[in-house]
Order: C-alpha cells, then sequence, then structure tokens
C-alpha cells in the first residue's frame, strides 16, 4: 500500500490565482481530513469528510472547498489564493471513527506570493 | 470537545526518562486520548491511545488516573531521534450527534541533548 499520497510537495502560487491540492488513499479509510500547519503551531483542522459524499467544516474552513465524489480522493480547492494561505498541508486519513489511527501524507508546501 | 493543555516545550538528556503530561478538565466518558509525534517537514505519527490506566507499546507508555482528567505520555531512554512535537488529542469524533474530527493543539517541543 502507498498509504496517503498527496501532489505537490510544493507550490508557488500568486494572490488570487487558484489550485487543487491532491489527495489520494488506498486504505479504503472512510475518514479523511485536511489540516494547514504554520510554523511554530500545531495542525488546525480545515475540512474533513467522514464518507464519499459527507464533508464538513473544521477549525479554519473559509477561502477551501473540497469534495469527496470517492472514498479514494479528497481534494481541497483553493479558489481564490492569498498570502495568508502560505503554511504546509497535510492530509490525513483514518478508519471508521474520529479516535481511530490517522495515517498522515507527506504534505504539501504551498507559497502564495 | 475536550480542551488540552501541554507545555509548550521540554528538555531532556540521552538517556533519560521523559514525561509529557496533558490536562483535559473536561473529558467526556466516552474519550479516548491518543498521542502523535511529528518530526520536521513530516505529518505526524500515532505513538499510542488510551482510556484508562495504563497503557504501553514497543515506543511509549501511557498513564491516565483514575479522574482521566490528565495523562502521561512516558518515554523511556529517550535518544536524539526523539527530538519532535509530541501532540495530545482527547475526544471520541462524536458531538450533539454527528461524527466530528478529532483536532490537535499545539503541542509540546522536546528536545533531547546530547
Amino acid at each position: 500500500n502507498a498509504g496517503v499520497t498527496q501532489t505537490p510537495k510544493f507550490q508557488v502560487l500568486k494572490t488570487g490565482q487558484s489550485m487543487t491540492l491532491q489527495c489520494a488513499q488506498d486504505m479504503n479509510h472512510e475518514y479523511m481530513s485536511w489540516y494547514r500547519q504554520d510554523p511554530g503551531m500545531g495542525l488546525r483542522l480545515i475540512h474533513y469528510s467522514v464518507g464519499a459524499g459527507i464533508t464538513d467544516q473544521g477549525e479554519v474552513p473559509n477561502g477551501y472547498n473540497v469534495s469527496r465524489s470517492t472514498t479514494e480522493d479528497f481534494p481541497l480547492r483553493l479558489l481564490s489564493a492569498a498570502p495568508s494561505q502560505t503554511s504546509v498541508y497535510f492530509c490525513a486519513s483514518n478508519h471508521d471513527r474520529a479516535q481511530e489511527t490517522q495515517y498522515f501524507g507527506p504534505g504539501t508546501r504551498l507559497l502564495v506570493l | 470537545l475536550a480542551k488540552t493543555t501541554q507545555p509548550v516545550s521540554m528538555d531532556s538528556y540521552e538517556g533519560q526518562e521523559v514525561n509529557i503530561t496533558c490536562s483535559h478538565n473536561n473529558i467526556a466518558t466516552n474519550d479516548y486520548i491518543t498521542w502523535y509525534q511529528q518530526f520536521p517537514s513530516q505529518g505526524p505519527r500515532f505513538i499510542i491511545q488510551g482510556y484508562k490506566t495504563k497503557v504501553t507499546n514497543e515506543v511509549a507508555s501511557l498513564f491516565i488516573p483514575a479522574d482521566r482528567k490528565s495523562s502521561t505520555l512516558s518515554l523511556p531512554r529517550v535518544s536524539l531521534s526523539d527530538t519532535a512535537v509530541y501532540y495530545c488529542l482527547v475526544g471520541d469524533g462524536i458531538s450533539s450527534g454527528s461524527a466530528r474530527q478529532l483536532t490537535f493543539g499545539s503541542g509540546t517541543q522536546l528536545t533531547v541533548l546530547p
């Protein structure tokens, strides 16, 4: 199993540009989540999904959209990038309950100029 | 959701035992306590989880007193490679009848010195 994969590894955007961060998992996990991590800070939950077709907001959802059309994929969309969205983004998945072990991807470093 | 409080940072020396305590005064009956470890430029990695008393695995031990209002992660004989951020999470993911995801706090930066 590849586990949780994320693409791209690194991206530079200009303010106002849009992009999609990709996340995929091959463990047949129901839960998938997106976090952002800013320097010296912990992880903050952006959006999460408890199954295909079901998504919900986390702590910091503004400026981000998600969808979950399949169990495997959970893309994160930035419709109009802002410098405040410069961060490292982690995708995670876990089985069928929130307290189950989360498996994290390698992260995407995003720089918005 | 139960709020957690951990020390911001801790220093230790190689070979010592390290104990990191997490306070969670309003933990609910169904909540589990989970600890993650994060190295620089990597995603967090699950260390250990418990509900009450003591849990031990090949990496760490987790001590939970009877009132469950705190928990202590114990790392035996730390090495330089244990330098990382350690997060304590509390919850069962259920709030008001709908499923929710657990949340990370700011964590504890453990620095192991030679």
